[in-house]
């Protein structure tokens, strides 16, 4: 099947900008996802991207995607203690005639004051 | 934004005893919902694809008689993890497709599900 790939763990100083990567390998991928996922808690919809873009900001969060190289980056300026969570990169994508979600493993990001 | 409920959140049962959990999508109508499961450490796997009225497609692996999924309308799934057993404990987690308008195309998760199978 396809893959997503991110790193683990991410680690950064409070204050300063955390940028999480991620790779996916379907090339047919119509949307990427940033979902952060608190302790305890469900998913929630940070952004999206459609394919035919490659930047999209929002507030402190930029997302960059390079789809020559099929990398994803979530940019997240100024992180704050609030912002530590799993971020999980995923990408929907045309499979049997439905789109099917992918996810990454989740990166979580950690900030320390 | 769109908000996903499921219910209930947290459900502690016996081995041999099923379980339901519902999905709604509280304020637009979902054609689409998805069921996952969430393993420690791991990334969330899709389980199923639910489409309102027609039967869910399962993933590979995931057995239909077991997990019964039923989608009767346009804002409510609903999962049963039928004569469940302690392997069975996880998270699960649903998320409903909003196709709105403009062309845009997301999901939108509910809270999870902590399922304990004693």
């Amino acid at each position: 099947g396809e893959d997503v790939e991110q790193s683990l763990f991410l680690s950064v100083r409070e204050g300063d900008s955390s940028v999480i990567n991620c790779t996916y390998t379907d090339s047919s991928s119509t949307y990427l996802y940033w979902y952060k996922q608190e302790p305890g808690a469900g998913l929630q919809l940070l952004t999206y991207i459609f394919s035919n873009m490659d930047m999209k900001q929002d507030q402190r969060l930029t997302v960059l995607l390079n789809k020559k190289d099929k990398h994803l980056s979530l940019r997240i300026a100024d992180t704050q203690t609030g912002d530590s969570a799993i971020y999980f990169c995923a990408e929907m994508a045309l499979s049997g005639g439905s789109y099917i979600p992918t996810f990454g493993r989740g990166t979580s990001l950690i900030v320390h004051p | 934004g769109a908000v996903v409920s499921q219910h209930p959140s947290r459900v502690i049962c016996k081995s041999g005893t099923s379980v339901k959990i519902e999905c709604r999508s509280l304020d637009f109508q979902a054609t689409t919902m998805f069921w996952y499961r969430q393993f420690p450490k791991k990334s969330l796997m899709l389980m199923a694809t639910s489409n309102e009225g027609s039967k869910a497609t399962y993933e590979q692996g995931v057995e239909k008689d077991k997990f019964l999924i039923n989608h009767a309308s346009l804002t409510l799934s609903t999962l049963t993890v039928t004569s469940a057993h302690p392997e069975d404990s996880s998270f699960y987690i649903c998320s409903a497709r909003d196709l709105l308008a403009g062309g845009s195309d997301t999901q939108y998760f509910g809270p999870g599900t902590r399922l304990t199978v004693l």
